[in-house]
């Protein structure tokens, strides 16, 4: 069975830009959560999806915002990016979310000049 | 406010030993415990979980153990390797019913020296 995948594994942007990030969750996992890892703060929980809907939110501005398409695969978007936007962002899935562990992929390096 | 705190950023101990790391946390109430390992450059990977009513758990050469009293997880790896180089995070499991979440710990990063 294929892990998380998560695409495009480095990216570079500018001030200003906005930026979207994909994830395709282990088949037949419908929760697909997001986080940003930073050196200073750790892995930060930015969202879950569930079936297409938003089940949970972090405390992250509206700039953050995601999605879930119907064959479970998420984005994420980050638009009007701040030089402290630069992080690794994991997108992680499980089959119900809640308490079950979570498969994490390899994450998306996203530098802001 | 609430916290998650684990034993020093790193630790550094001999091939064989058996390293112990903590995690305290303060104003939660969670129902499970989760431990991961991460890697650099790579996601965390799911190690042990742990339950509420579960003093002690274990797998192969881990142990983990979750005191709600003392508010404080122990995870320890017997027999060190240098292959157990990693950071070690700990995550609670917090929130109501769907809302709940999975929140961690800033790591331990874990030097196995041979």
């Amino acid at each position: 069975k294929a892990g998380v995948t998560q695409t495009p594994r480095y990216l570079i942007k500018t001030r200003g830009q906005q930026v979207t990030l994909s994830c395709s969750p282990i088949s037949g996992h419908r929760s697909v959560s997001w986080y940003q890892q930073t050196p200073g703060q750790g892995l930060q929980f930015l969202f879950e999806y569930f079936s297409e809907t938003q089940r949970n939110k972090g405390n992250f501005p509206g700039r953050f915002s995601g999605r879930q398409f119907s064959n479970s695969r998420s984005e994420m978007n980050v638009s009007t990016l701040e030089l402290g936007d630069s992080a690794l962002y994991l997108c992680a899935s499980s089959l119900e979310g809640g308490n079950e562990k979570l498969f994490f992929g390899s994450g998306t390096q996203l530098s802001v000049l | 406010s609430q916290k998650i705190e684990q034993n020093s950023e790193a630790l550094n101990i001999q091939e064989g030993k058996t390293a112990t790391l903590t995690c305290n946390y303060t104003n939660y109430s969670p129902a499970y415990l989760q431990w991961y390992r991460q890697d650099p450059g790579r996601g965390p990977v799911f190690l042990l979980l742990i339950r509420e009513n579960e003093k002690e758990k274990r797998k192969e050469r881990l142990k983990v153990t979750f005191d709600t009293t003392l508010k404080q997880s122990l995870f320890h790896i017997t027999a060190s390797q240098p292959a157990d180089s990693a950071t070690y995070l700990c995550a609670l499991v917090t929130g109501p019913g769907s809302a709940r979440q999975l929140t961690f710990g800033s790591g331990t990063q874990l030097t196995v020296l041979p």
